[in-house]
């Protein structure tokens, strides 16, 4: 079964630092790019960041950007995002995600088909003083 | 403030048919594909439709989506109680460089 488990969650204090772990099982976690997504009591779906399969390369929301830093470890199958410099508005449940991308293009015009098929059920971020 | 807008809340009796929106612009919508999700409360959202109109295995084919210039429409036909959820959509934004997600529509069925 396809798995995502994500863990490290809790209270931080403005300006603190959380890393948050994924542990994933079921498929073979190198050749995938995985993401996180994060939502906010009440609130909808904020993609924050996302790790390419093959070259490792790393995006994020610009909401996060310098603040977040995305990584994986493929012998442990596991996924991370160290969060610093954290804000009362990054509070959210934090979900780790399986993403796919591909670029369809005709000559020099490409689209991005982009979309996640496999969500962890989330760890929880509270930012308090 | 997300990029793409969709309506907070939409409703219809069992058996009929709804249609959610999520606009969004040419960096968006308009050059790339359409993806939608449903939620469920206190639940990790659920991959509904990819590439526009693809559906992955198990998703009924009351589910159907389209998009047409920086647009994107979702329908449900066939309204079950168990539809009752959020839905989202996603796409890429090219100028962002970043996955975007949809303000979120909720489904009552009356």
């Amino acid at each position: 079964e396809v798995q995502l488990v994500e863990s490290g969650g809790g209270v931080v204090r403005p300006g603190g630092s959380l890393r948050l772990s994924c542990a994933a099982s079921g498929f073979a976690f190198g050749d995938y790019g995985m993401s996180w997504v994060r939502q906010a009591p009440g609130k909808g779906l904020e993609w924050v960041s996302g790790l390419h399969w093959k070259t490792g390369t790393t995006l994020y929301a610009d909401s996060v950007k310098g603040r977040f830093t995305i990584s994986r470890d493929t012998a442990k199958n596991s996924l991370y995002l160290q969060m610093s410099s954290l804000r009362d508005e990054d509070a959210a449940s934090y979900h780790c995600a399986r993403h796919f991308r591909t670029n369809y293009c005709i000559l020099l015009d490409c689209s991005v088909g982009f979309y996640i098929d496999v969500w962890g059920k989330g760890t929880s971020v509270t930012v308090a003083s | 403030q997300s990029v793409l807008t969709q309506p907070p809340s939409v409703s219809a009796a069992p058996g009929q048919k709804v249609t959610i929106s999520c606009s969004g612009g040419s960096s968006n919508i308009g050059n790339n594909y359409v993806s939608w999700y449903q939620q469920f409360p206190g639940t990790a959202p659920q991959l509904l439709i990819y590439d526009n109109n693809k559906r992955p295995s198990g998703i009924p084919d009351r589910f159907s989506g389209s998009r047409s210039g920086t647009s994107a429409t979702l329908d449900i036909t066939g309204l079950q109680t168990g539809d009752e959820a959020d839905f989202y959509c996603g796409t890429w934004d090219t100028n962002l460089n970043a996955y975007v997600l949809g303000t979120g529509t909720r489904v009552t069925v009356l």
